[in-house]
């Protein structure tokens, strides 16, 4: 079945440092592709999608591109603030149903001052 | 614009007792409806989904059951809560022409 894979549970880094978080997926065709941020307590939000091969996504400086060879679609941000600390999930839409969203397993991104 | 709203924002429940949770979408006709559910420290796992008034859909069946009553409103129960039932209940919508799902405030259970 399809799946989504992030391989950071948690990142730790410091404002203004360049942030990279991994995610991968298996599935066939071109899925779409999801970022979501959740805030502790709070539902998650939508950052941005892509749907076609090298589509890039972006949002609050926040971007990523799909990558139908890697099968990637890797969340970057140049340089990140206090402010981002929050968990990041990748997901992925899939076609069966009425468009069920499958979920990574989040990271949870830590930015110190 | 739209709002969603999840009623209760918390709860405190014996196991054994029944559940009932809502959610409403306003300043959306015929939206698609969701629930997921979230362990503490953990992803979201997508419940029943629903496309119209009366249809309902399992993803996953936790011993919980869903309806839709109203166009607007979603509605999660169970008779009997277990300890497994504990977390972070979370409604969302997408309108039938697009793919992205947006999520209400959710509602965190304890049961005990």
């Amino acid at each position: 079945g399809d799946s989504v894979t992030q391989t950071e549970g948690q990142v730790a880094l410091s404002e203004e440092d360049f942030l990279t978080i991994h995610c991968n997926y298996s599935a066939s065709g071109y899925p779409a592709l999801f970022w979501y941020v959740q805030y502790p307590g709070e539902g998650p939000q939508f950052l941005f999608r892509a749907s076609r091969d090298k589509e890039k996504g972006s949002s609050r400086g926040f971007e990523a591109t799909y990558d139908k060879g890697t099968t990637s679609f890797h969340l970057r941000k140049a340089s990140v603030q206090e402010s981002d600390s929050a968990v990041y999930y990748c997901a992925l839409g899939a076609s069966s149903g009425s468009w069920q969203l499958i979920f990574g397993s989040g990271t949870q991104l830590t930015v110190m001052p | 614009a739209q709002t969603i709203h999840q009623w209760p924002v918390a709860e405190i429940k014996a196991v054994g007792s029944p559940l009932s949770l809502g959610c409403t979408i306003k300043g959306k006709s015929s939206p698609n409806l969701y629930w997921y559910w979230q362990a503490t420290g953990g992803t979201l796992q997508q419940l029943f989904y629903s496309i119209t008034v009366g249809q309902v859909e399992s993803v996953v069946q936790l011993n919980l059951s869903a309806s839709r009553p109203k166009d607007d409103q979603f509605i999660l129960s169970t008779e009997k809560l277990l300890l497994s039932h504990s977390g972070f209940y979370l409604c969302a919508w997408r309108t039938g022409g697009g793919d992205t799902q947006y999520f209400g405030p959710g509602t965190r259970l304890l049961v005990l």
